[in-house]
């Protein structure tokens, strides 16, 4: 099972400032499957991020992926009032799992 | 539009069954594997398993092989998450999500929140 570790578990960070989000894997990760994922208080998740950088339907362009192997990133070049929140990486290697999040909170 | 619509909150006692829904619309159903993750009180996300519901294949996270059941029913367009005995931790918000081809989960219903006290 690939285990996804995700750097910081916290950001404290003010609106208008650009947020880097770090999801290491434990091995590989096959042709870029890992996704990201917002979540909210009180909401289901929302997906961001497929096929490690691009955006799903709606996502602004501010939120930007990379990566590959075993190393992925997740940006959010401007913060607006409405990005903070929970950020998930996600993974399908021979099963699927979800990293442990990283919160990113209004300094 | 894609819809995934849960079934409603629960409270149970431990040692009770319980099966919960979400039901699909908007797109063929028995053409996508649909999922089950689980988020405990106030921690991240876990993925359960997954079924596709034109066979009925199923997957299922080591963490979670055993203690739950995946099933769907595609005359319904319905995927259900159910316990044969439930404990005071499998207390948690449960959502299902749609899983694309490439295995993210591009849709999720807005979750079922399971309770178990006695």
């Amino acid at each position: 099972e690939i285990v996804l570790t995700q750097s910081p578990g916290t950001l404290s960070l003010s609106p208008g400032e650009r947020a880097t989000l770090s999801c290491r894997a434990s091995q590989s990760v096959s042709s870029g499957y890992l996704a990201w994922y917002q979540q909210k208080p009180g909401q289901a998740p929302r997906l961001l991020i497929y096929g490690a950088s691009s955006r799903a339907t709606g996502i602004p362009d501010r939120f930007s992926g990379i990566g590959s192997g075993t190393d992925f990133t997740l940006t959010i070049s401007r913060l607006e009032p409405e990005d903070f929140a929970v950020y998930y990486c996600q993974q399908y290697g021979s099963l699927l799992t979800f990293g442990g999040g990283t919160k990113v909170e209004i300094k | 539009e894609v819809q995934l619509v849960q079934s409603g909150a629960e409270v149970k006692k431990p040692g009770e069954s319980l099966k919960i829904s979400c039901k699909a619309s908007g797109y063929v159903f028995a053409s996508y594997w649909i999922g089950w993750v689980r988020q405990m009180p106030g921690k991240g996300l876990e993925w359960m398993g997954i079924i596709y519901p034109g066979d009925s294949d199923s997957r299922y996270s080591p963490s979670f092989q055993g203690q739950v059941t995946i099933s769907a029913d595609k005359s319904i367009s319905t995927a259900y998450l159910q316990w044969s005995s439930l404990k005071a931790s499998d207390t948690a918000m449960y959502y299902c999500a749609r899983v694309s081809d490439q295995y993210y989960f591009d849709y999720w219903g807005q979750g079922t929140l399971v309770t178990v006290s006695s």
